[in-house]
């Protein structure tokens, strides 16, 4: 059971690139986040998925695109990046969005936009 | 989502009681008070939640006062490997979002 699994682990991209960064589940979660996080900010969230085949926009969704894929999958994707975009991502998941539900994170995808 | 109040930083002696304040005079009646925090370079990790009761579960306590305006959290036998940041936040139903402050830098010390 590896929880929440996100891929790559590190990335550096050059201004303009495009990249998709991966996330998957294993705990039969509906819910699943993506967020990031820049020093001094705390966490802010970019995109939601409440279900599968929903998808909605967070606190901070410009530049932005997601997918969920299926239920265990839930994709990023910078289609022209930005050095503003350099951060660190989380991924995450939990059973419904209740508010009794917990948020459990995957370990993050550390971006670099030169 | 009410706002939350936490000191930035606090240190605590290997195998003592930690006890991290949280002030939320804002919270409303169907909030939670929700635990998390991170240990550098990884992801968040969830330790506890309560709506008014206190709640207890192999990680932590959580104490919450009688008007919900504050609640603690108590790692009862800090090791080291609990320095970490940890985040008191309040969550209800209608909010689209768990909202992360600055948290509380615990350093637990030999």
């Amino acid at each position: 059971n590896a929880g929440v699994t996100q891929t790559p682990k590190f990335q550096v991209l050059k201004t303009g690139q495009s990249m998709t960064l991966q996330c998957a589940q294993d705990m039969n979660h509906n819910s699943m986040y993506w967020y990031r996080q820049d020093p001094g900010m705390g966490l802010r969230l970019i995109y939601y998925s409440a279900s599968e085949g929903t998808t909605d926009k967070g606190e901070v969704p410009n530049g932005y695109n997601v997918s969920r894929l299926n239920k265990r999958e839930f994709s990023l994707r910078l289609e022209s990046a930005a050095p503003s975009q350099t951060s660190v991502y989380f991924c995450a998941s939990s059973l419904s969005r209740n508010v009794n539900s917990p948020l459990h994170f995957g370990n993050g995808t550390r971006l670099t936009v030169t | 989502d009410a706002k939350t109040t936490q000191p930035p930083s606090m240190d605590c002696a290997e195998g003592r009681a930690a006890n991290l304040p949280c002030n939320h005079s804002t919270i409303s009646g169907n909030e939670y008070v929700y635990w998390y925090r991170q240990i550098h370079s990884q992801g968040p990790q969830y330790i506890i939640h309560g709506l008014k009761n206190n709640e207890t579960n192999e990680m932590a306590s959580l104490i919450i006062t009688e008007d919900r305006k504050s609640s603690t959290l108590i790692l009862p036998h800090a090791t080291l490997r609990d320095t970490a940041v940890y985040y008191c936040i309040v969550y209800n139903n209608a909010g689209n979002m768990l909202t992360f402050g600055g948290g509380t830098r615990l350093m637990v010390k030999p």
